[in-house]
C-alpha cells in the first residue's frame, strides 16, 4: 500500500496564481484532512472531509476549497495564491472520523508564493 | 475548544541524557484522546502514542514513556538516554470524541549532541 501519496512535492507560485494539491489514500478511509505547517505554529486545520460529498472547515479555511467527490482523493485548491499561503501542506487520512483512530500523513508539499 | 501549550519550544541536551517534553491540555469533553507525533529533519509525521482519557496508566516502549495525569490536564513525554536520531520536533495533540478535529501544539524542538 502506498498510504497517503501528495503531489507535488514542491511548487513555486506567483501572486494570483491558482493550484491544487492533490491527495490521494488507498486505505478506504473514510476521514481525510488538509494542514497547514508554518514556522512556531504547529500545525493548524485547514478543511476535512468525513466522507465522499462531505467536507468542512478547519481552523484556516480562508482561500482554499476542497472537494470530495471520492472516497480517494482529497485536492486542495488555491483559487488566487498569497505569500501568506507560503507553507508546508500535509494531507492526512484515518480509518474513520472517530478520534480513537491515528491519522496517517502524507510526505507534505512545500508551496511558495511569490 | 481544545487548546493545547507545549511551553518548551527547543531543548538541547547531551546524549545519554534523559529528557521531557511537557504538554499541557485544555478540554471540555469528558471523553477525548492525547496524541504524541514526531517530526524528523526529514520532515515526515510520525505517529509516537495515543491515550484515551479513560486510561490514566502510564506506558513506557523502550526509551520513551508517557506521564498522563488527568488532574492537572497534562501527558507529558520522556525519553530516557536520549541519541542523536531522537532530535526532532515533537508534537502534543489532543482530540475529542465528539470533533472530527486534531488539534496540534505547536511543537517541541529537541536537538540531541554527542
Amino acid at each position: 500500500n502506498a498510504g497517503v501519496t501528495q503531489t507535488p512535492k514542491f511548487q513555486v507560485l506567483k501572486t494570483g496564481q491558482s493550484m491544487t494539491l492533490q491527495c490521494a489514500q488507498d486505505m478506504n478511509h473514510e476521514y481525510m484532512s488538509w494542514y497547514r505547517q508554518d514556522p512556531g505554529m504547529g500545525l493548524r486545520l485547514i478543511h476535512y472531509s468525513v466522507g465522499a460529498g462531505i467536507t468542512d472547515q478547519g481552523e484556516v479555511p480562508n482561500g482554499y476549497n476542497v472537494s470530495r467527490s471520492t472516497t480517494e482523493d482529497f485536492p486542495l485548491r488555491l483559487l488566487s495564491a498569497a505569500p501568506s499561503q507560503t507553507s508546508v501542506y500535509f494531507c492526512a487520512s484515518r480509518q474513520e472520523h472517530s478520534g480513537a483512530n491515528v491519522l496517517t500523513f502524507g510526505a507534505g508539499s512545500r508551496l511558495t508564493v511569490l | 475548544a481544545q487548546k493545547v501549550t507545549q511551553a518548551q519550544t527547543e531543548i538541547s541536551v547531551v546524549e545519554k541524557e534523559d529528557v521531557t517534553l511537557d504538554c499541557v491540555y485544555e478540554t471540555r469533553d469528558t471523553t477525548y484522546y492525547l496524541f504524541w507525533y514526531k517530526q524528523p529533519p526529514s520532515g515526515e509525521l510520525v505517529f509516537l502514542i495515543r491515550r484515551n482519557s479513560f486510561d490514566e496508566q502510564n506506558e513506557i516502549s523502550g526509551r520513551y514513556s508517557w506521564n498522563f495525569q488527568k488532574s492537572t490536564s497534562s501527558f507529558n513525554f520522556t525519553i530516557t538516554a536520549s541519541q542523536v536520531v531522537d532530535s526532532a520536533v515533537y508534537f502534543c495533540a489532543p482530540h475529542t470524541g465528539t470533533a472530527s478535529k486534531l488539534t496540534f501544539g505547536t511543537g517541541t524542538r529537541l536537538q540531541v549532541t554527542l
